[in-house]
This record gives C-alpha cells, sequence and structure tokens, in this order.
C-alpha cells in the first residue's frame, strides 16, 4: 500500500524556538496533504489543507502565520512550528490523499511527537 | 457541522471475545466512512472504508456496517486477540465530492487482554 513518512518522529525544542516537520508521499503523487493535530488521548483534529503550489487553506482557530505549511512538491510538504511555546507541544501527523485513487484515499504518516520545554 | 461519536470510549476484553465498537454521525449526508486503528505513539492505519451506497466490507476478521440514514456504523471484531489492542478511530467524509475532509470521532481504546 500507500507509504507516508514524516521526519523527525520525536523533535525537543527550547521555547521560543523554530520546528519543520517534514510529510512525504513515497511511493505516489500527492497534490493534497492534510495536517493534524492530536492531544492525548483526544482524535484528531485538522489544522490545514496543503495543497501543491498553492497556499495552504486552514482551519478556524489554527494561526497560519504560526504553523507555516509549504507544499512545494507532488510527494512533500512541511509544517513549520514558529516561535514554539509549551502549549505547541502535541502529536501532529499528516496524510497525503492519493490522487491514483479517485482522490478518496487518504493514507497517513506515523505522527511526529513534538515537546517544547 | 459534523460531529461523529464512538461509543464506548474505553473496552477491555478477554481473549476470544467477540465485539462491537459503535460509530454515530449526526449529518447523514456522507460520501465515505472509513475505520481506523491507532497504536500507542503511532499514526493511523486504514481497516475498512465503506462508501455510502454500500451497507458493509470485510477484511478477514473486521467486519464494518454502515447504516447511513440512521447515522451509525459498526465495526465488528472477530475472535479478538491481544494484538487487536489499539485504538480504533472512525472517520466520515462529507457528501457531494470525494474531497471533502474527514471528521474523526475520539475514539474507542480497546484493550484485549490473554
Amino acid at each position: 500500500g500507500a507509504v507516508v513518512s514524516q521526519h523527525p518522529s520525536r523533535v525537543i525544542c527550547k521555547s521560543g524556538t523554530s520546528v519543520k516537520i517534514e510529510c512525504r508521499s513515497l511511493d505516489f503523487q500527492a497534490t493534497t496533504m492534510f495536517w493534524y493535530r492530536q492531544f492525548p488521548k483526544q482524535s484528531l483534529m485538522l489544522m490545514a489543507t496543503s495543497n501543491e503550489g498553492s497556499k495552504a487553506t486552514y482551519e478556524q482557530g489554527v494561526e497560519k502565520d504560526k504553523f507555516l505549511i509549504n507544499h512545494a512538491s507532488l510527494t512533500l510538504s512541511t509544517l513549520t512550528v514558529t516561535s514554539a511555546h509549551p502549549e505547541d507541544s502535541s502529536f501532529y501527523i499528516c496524510s497525503a490523499r492519493d490522487q491514483g485513487t479517485g482522490g478518496y484515499e487518504q493514507y497517513f504518516g506515523p505522527g511526529t511527537r513534538l515537546t517544547v520545554t | 457541522k459534523q460531529e461523529v461519536t464512538q461509543i464506548p470510549a474505553a473496552l477491555s476484553v478477554p481473549e476470544g471475545e467477540n465485539l462491537v465498537l459503535n460509530c454515530s454521525f449526526t449529518d447523514s449526508a456522507i460520501y465515505n466512512l472509513q475505520w481506523f486503528r491507532q497504536d500507542p505513539g503511532k499514526g493511523l492505519t486504514s481497516l475498512l472504508l465503506i462508501q455510502s451506497s454500500q451497507r458493509e466490507q470485510t477484511s478477514g476478521r473486521l467486519n464494518a456496517s454502515l447504516d447511513k440514514s440512521s447515522g451509525r456504523s459498526t465495526l465488528y471484531i472477530a475472535a479478538s486477540q491481544p494484538g487487536d489492542s489499539a485504538t480504533y478511530l472512525c472517520a466520515v467524509r462529507p457528501g457531494g465530492t470525494s474531497y471533502g475532509k474527514l471528521t474523526f470521532g475520539q475514539g474507542t481504546i480497546l484493550t484485549v487482554h490473554p
């Protein structure tokens, strides 16, 4: 099946620094990728939809200047958490839509655990 | 706004039992419904996807049913095993196109003990 990778799997950073998370579709092209956030024992909340070659669409309440998304190619999207604070600590999961299956199959990455100290 | 609810929130069963996980959604105008498995600290693995025109899907010991008009889906796991222990999430995609955004339930934490 289709594989989505994320890097890094875990990152610890100091408050005020920025962190970049990469999401790659390894064996398919994805014009659309999604970024989710998951707090402990809670479900996934969609943060933004990333479209290749255009600006991301952010969900209500998500600060676009804080969570910078770039989808520069059909296989790579990045999420940069700028000026991170402890409340940004969370599990971030990306997902990529496989265009080859008619567009409705979404595959999820393994997630990135961000801890801001 | 679509809301997805999963019951129970947690379930602990002995190995070998058959079990049912429930998912309900408020807006029946869905395109499809998907069941996922999430192991602790990991991403999501798709288990079954049911299109809105379908009533059920089966994969091995898993069977998912969909009653769109009543806004309900169930995931049936036969002969449960300790390896089935995980969080199970259901998610719905709104109707209209295949490009709608998934809305997730809170998940059911399943523990199967030997």
